[in-house]
């Protein structure tokens, strides 16, 4: 079965410092891979997604994703952290022909 | 949020009652799904539509209940059975059968029994 892991609950990062986000994956075949921000009482929005290509992946907001095949791991960063960052994110693998599984989130806070 | 629209924002409920959230889309996708969110626990797959007229039970169907009568609707009933339903409830949509389509959510529904 498909799955990914979120190992931090919570990360908490200066402002203007790089973050990351990790996350690791567990699928048979080919991983589609997916990051999720959510803001306090909303929707999910789509970050980015790895299919296929370049290891590095470049999403909206300036967030940037590396696909790892070795370790397994589709960490999220971003070279210089915004306030307006901070919210929950989740890591999402396709699960099925047309699911997705998401992991439990990461809360990150960016601390001006 | 998208083309995607949930209502209410919040609901209550008393025990014993049925409840239904709606969630409509105008971005013509295929598909729509229905996840439940709790602290900790991330998005739970509830039901999943692919087409219209049929439907398919998630991760956690027990004491939910869908109906996909037109492509743009996909409302959740939370039924007595559910015994525990107090959550966040988010609606999602994806375009096709495509395995990169990423899935666009709605605003999400706060239940809250009382």
């Amino acid at each position: 079965a498909q799955s990914v892991a979120q190992p931090e609950d919570q990360v908490n990062v200066a402002e203007g410092n790089p973050l990351t986000v990790k996350c690791t994956y567990s699928v048979s075949g080919n991983p589609y891979l997916f990051w999720y921000v959510q803001y306090p009482n909303r929707g999910l929005q789509f970050l980015l997604k790895y299919i296929t290509g370049d290891n590095l992946v470049k999403g909206s907001y300036g967030f940037e994703a590396e696909f790892n095949k070795s370790q397994t791991s589709f960490h999220l960063k971003k070279p210089s952290a915004l306030v307006s960052d901070s919210a929950l994110y989740f890591c999402a693998v396709k699960a099925g022909a047309n699911n997705l599984f998401f992991g439990t989130g990461t809360r990150l806070t960016v601390i001006p | 949020d998208g083309g995607i629209t949930q209502s209410p924002k919040y609901l209550f409920r008393k025990e014993g009652q049925n409840v239904t959230l709606s969630c409509e889309q105008n971005l013509n996708h295929d598909a729509m799904y229905w996840y439940r969110q709790d602290p900790g626990q991330g998005l739970r797959l509830i039901y999943y539509s692919q087409i219209v007229n049929d439907f398919q039970k998630g991760d956690i169907a027990e004491g939910y209940s869908v109906s996909r009568e037109k492509k743009e609707s996909f409302p959740l009933t939370v039924t007595s059975a559910q015994k525990n339903p107090t959550a966040f409830y988010l609606c999602a949509s994806k375009a096709g059968e495509l395995y990169n389509d990423e899935q666009f959510f709605g605003p999400g529904t706060r239940l809250t029994v009382l």
